[in-house]
């Protein structure tokens, strides 16, 4: 079956470098997205990896992907309390229009 | 350029009643989602909508249906209402399966009382 987990809670310091992870079960996923939430509104596509791509860096934003451990990270340099929001990541699920999602990291950020 | 839209954003209703979450996209998208928030949960998939008039269960169908009448509209219904389904909703669309970017609608809070 298709399961995405994360971990609920990610507080840092502003400036330090912040790392959400997410392991996900489908091995025949296609895309794997990460997602932001601000409070009260939709989510917003961060960035996105292909399934065939070990690291996509856009900005102050890398992501990593272990195919062979279906880890995925994100990775927010020089975090700033703009960047304080739940993240989630999703996966695209082959040959179908599913899109799971995780169940979202608050993360915090403090002065 | 609306991209997503949900009516209405909040909604009270009483165990038992009925309800219909409308969403609409202006993007000629061909994929459309209805998914559910709840805490430590994350979103949820109800139902989704590969194109017009085809329609698939996602994790958690169960006390919902949906009406994919035509590209641009993707309705979710609770026939009768129970506070287990008192969540915020989500519409999201996409141009195509294996797609690169949802998007998503502002959220529908729905609370069963």
């Amino acid at each position: 079956g298709e399961d995405v987990e994360q971990s609920l809670f990610l507080s840092v310091r502003e400036g330090d470098s912040s790392v959400i992870n997410c392991t996900y079960t489908d091995s025949s996923s296609t895309y794997l997205y990460w997602y932001k939430q601000e409070p009260g509104a939709g989510l917003q596509l961060l960035t996105y990896i292909f399934s065939n791509m070990d690291m996509k860096q856009d900005q102050r934003l890398t992501v990593l992907l272990n195919k062979k451990d279906k880890h995925l990270s994100l990775r927010i340099a020089d975090t700033q309390t703009g960047d304080s929001a739940i993240y989630f990541c999703a996966e695209s699920i082959k040959d179908t229009d599913k899109l799971i999602f995780g169940t979202g990291t608050r993360l915090q950020v403090f002065p | 350029n609306a991209g997503v839209t949900q009516t209405p954003k909040f909604q009270v209703l009483k165990t038992g009643q009925s309800m219909t979450l409308q969403c609409a996209q202006d993007m000629n998208h061909n994929s459309m989602y209805w998914y559910r928030q709840d805490p430590g949960m994350g979103l949820r998939l109800i139902y989704y909508s590969a194109s017009e008039g085809t329609t698939d269960k996602g994790e958690v169908p169960n006390g919902y249906n949906v009406s994919r009448l035509n590209k641009r509209e993707f309705s979710l219904r609770l026939e009768s209402a129970a506070p287990s389904q008192t969540s915020v909703y989500f519409c999201a669309s996409s141009v195509r399966r294996d797609n690169t970017e949802a998007f998503f609608g502002q959220g529908t809070r729905l609370t069963v009382v």
